[in-house]
């Protein structure tokens, strides 16, 4: 079964920092084009971050220099490392695969349950 | 403040047809393909919609997408209680900050 199960979600103090994975089943990570998408509570979609298949990867101005995306190909695995983390970075956070047809034709046609998120002290 | 601006809410009878609004701008909308996603109660979002007007495997016809200009429109024709979702209009922004940018989602009721 074609599937994205992400793990890592809790609460973290201001500050403080959290890995989240994705666990893709059915499909190579390492062969499409991987992305992060948020959703603060009550509110909606914000793209976070992604890493091209060629290993490239760009981030949303409101986390750059804060998250890190990376993937592990020998556990099929996505991951997201996020520091300095601040109280508006409160959201579940999904793992998406993003269908990319050309360099601004973008969808996501396969996401994962999420992870929540709650950054309070 | 969402790019893209979608209706907060919209209803209809069951059985009767609805349509979903999302309004941008050359930089997005204008210029690149629109998608539509479907996230039901408590759940993941879900692709209804690709490249304007394209439906993926498995979603029934019931629902479509069009685009003119700086804006884009989702019909759902047909309403269903299990419809009841919300549903958020996408695409990608050519902007300083380029990169995929979503609207700020429409509650859909079936009253």
């Amino acid at each position: 079964e074609v599937q994205l199960v992400e793990t890592g979600g809790g609460l973290i103090q201001p500050g403080g920092s959290l890995r989240l994975s994705c666990a893709a089943s059915g499909f190579t990570v390492s062969s499409n084009y991987m992305s992060w998408v948020r959703q603060a509570p009550g509110k909606g979609l914000e793209w976070v971050s992604v890493i091209y298949s060629g290993g490239s990867t760009y981030y949303a101005d409101s986390v750059k220099g804060r998250f890190t995306i990376s993937r592990d190909n020998s556990k099929n695995t996505l991951y997201l490392q996020m520091n300095s983390l601040r109280a508006e970075d409160t959201a579940v956070y999904y793992c998406a695969r993003a269908v990319v047809v050309a360099e601004t034709n973008w969808y996501f046609d396969l996401w994962g349950r999420g992870t929540l998120v709650t950054v309070s002290s | 403040q969402s790019v893209l601006t979608q209706p907060p809410s919209v209803s209809a009878a069951p059985g009767q047809k609805v349509t979903i609004s999302c309004s941008g701008s050359s930089s997005n909308i204008g210029n690149n393909y629109v998608s539509w996603y479907q996230q039901l109660p408590g759940t993941a979002p879900k692709l209804l919609i690709y490249d304007n007007n394209k439906r993926p495997s498995g979603i029934p016809d019931r629902f479509s997408g069009s685009k003119s200009g700086t804006s884009a429109t989702l019909g759902i024709t047909g309403l269903q209680t299990g419809d009841e979702a919300d549903y958020y209009c996408g695409t990608w922004d050519s902007s300083l900050s380029a990169g995929p940018v979503f609207g700020g989602g429409t509650k859909l009721t079936v009253l």
